[in-house]
């Protein structure tokens, strides 16, 4: 599966909208983009996922880029209970599908 | 939604002793599960792949010996560590896979905090 790379740490103001990058300029055609947050001493909780149509739901929207090689989670309206680590993960279709974490990003909604 | 549990949430025990750890999947069946061990202040590490009527998955460097997965059913995993050590202290999560075709979202557990004395 694909590395993905993202910021460590981020802002963002109770309210706003959050943009959380991530680059994944190795993806392959087959490898799905997923979203996945963890906070803090609780089991990670799944946002999003795509291929390479943008998409939304009641949590997020997700964009990504029209060569995949980046995409960027939005929150439209970034709530205190927002603060976690987010973690971008790329999956591919094959095998045990599981799923590999990185270091993600830890993002903190200031009031 | 999907609801994934886990049994104890935490649990302190003597160093050599097993622990045994279960993770179900209240309202799916799942082929599926996966267990992670989350040191502080780190990413979740994935230990081990686990099969519904088959022998797990090992990732490298990980004990199979050490760490026992049993998925007996569809709805349940369990992780047992065996003599365990003060390192074996960590947070362990499971996940489940729904279904088992490609693109499905994998579910996990709360975790659970294991204290080895």
């Amino acid at each position: 599966d694909a590395k993905t790379t993202q910021p460590t740490s981020m802002d963002c103001a109770e309210g706003r909208a959050a943009n959380l990058p991530c680059n994944h300029s190795t993806i392959s055609g087959n490898e799905y983009v997923y979203w996945y947050r963890q906070i803090h001493s609780q089991g990670p909780q799944y946002i999003i996922h795509g291929l390479k149509n943008n998409e939304t739901n009641e949590m997020a929207s997700l964009i990504i880029t029209e060569d995949r090689k980046s995409s960027t989670l939005i929150l439209p309206h970034a709530t205190l209970r927002d603060t976690a680590v987010y973690y971008c993960i790329v999956r591919g279709l094959q095998g045990a599908q599981k799923l590999v974490f990185g270091q993600g990003t830890r993002l903190t909604i200031n009031p | 939604g999907a609801v994934v549990s886990q049994h104890p949430s935490r649990v302190i025990c003597k160093s050599g002793t097993s622990v045994k750890i279960e993770c179900r999947s209240l309202d799916f069946q799942a082929t599926t599960m996966f267990w992670y061990r989350q040191f502080p202040k780190q990413s979740l590490m994935l230990m081990a792949t686990s099969n519904e009527g088959s022998k797990a998955t090992y990732e490298q460097g990980v004990e199979k010996d050490k760490f026992l997965i049993n998925h007996a059913s569809l709805t349940l995993s369990t992780l047992t560590v065996t003599s365990a050590h003060p390192e074996d202290s960590s947070f362990y999560i499971c996940s489940a896979k729904r279904g088992a075709s490609g693109g499905n979202e994998q579910f996990f557990g709360p975790g659970t905090r294991l204290t080895v004395l």
